[in-house]
């Protein structure tokens, strides 16, 4: 099992570009989530998938933030326009729904926006 | 919603020491309660759970205890290790798949 799997490790990008982060959950996983870890605010979730279906979208920050989970074994996340306050790592979990188990996380994409 | 508050922020011990991390939740429905690891650069590791019809749970070096009573539980790491210095989350649910966690313990092991 190669565990959750993101990418890229590092993203630096020019203020007003757009970024894209993607994830791909263990096999047979049917929830997916997206965190962000800063110094400042610790692990934030941003939005949760079941099932393919976004669940709980409370925690992404604004408008400039989008996600999709298109099929089972794939997700991203996008921000358009980034700016610098949005540099953080950014971590893909996931999770059977079966019964009560913690997250797998994946290695995490570390952004900065300069 | 579920708040979960986490002490110390930082801890230093020496190699051989116990280390005990403590967490406090707020919502009363709450039955799941994971432990995470997080080394240098990597993603959080699950280490340890407890679920809320056990008060108990140890794995070698570790154990986490829970009193629902008084809404806290804690992790206690014995016999520590350089290998152990990391930074610990503590994380709550009530088993719909949304977790909260605690602000992490810097977890210093001194040789």
């Amino acid at each position: 099992d190669a565990g959750v799997i993101q990418s890229p490790r590092h993203e630096v990008t020019e203020m007003g570009q757009e970024v894209t982060l993607r994830c791909k959950p263990i096999s047979g996983h049917n929830s997916l989530f997206w965190y962000r870890q800063t110094m400042m605010r610790g692990l934030e979730l941003l939005i949760y998938f079941n099932n393919n279906v976004p669940i709980d979208d409370s925690g992404m920050p604004e408008d400039r933030f989008s996600a999709k989970m298109p099929n089972a074994s794939f997700s991203t996340l996008k921000i358009q326009p980034s700016e610098p306050r949005d540099s953080a790592v950014y971590f893909c979990a996931s999770t059977s729904g079966r019964s009560l188990y913690g997250y797998t996380f994946g290695s995490g994409t570390r952004l900065t926006v300069v | 919603g579920e708040n979960v508050e986490q002490h110390p922020s930082t801890l230093s011990v020496q190699e051989g020491d116990s280390a005990v991390i403590k967490c406090t939740y707020s919502d009363s429905a709450s039955n799941y309660f994971p432990w995470y690891k997080q080394e240098l650069g990597k993603g959080p590791q699950l280490i340890i759970d407890i679920r809320s019809n056990v008060g108990e749970k140890k794995d070698q070096r570790i154990a986490v205890t829970l009193n629902k009573t008084a809404k806290h539980f804690s992790l206690h790491i014995t016999e520590t290790q350089p290998e152990d210095s990391a930074v610990y989350f503590c994380a709550a649910s009530n088993g719909f798949n949304k977790f909260y966690f605690g602000s992490g313990t810097k977890l210093n092991v001194k040789p």
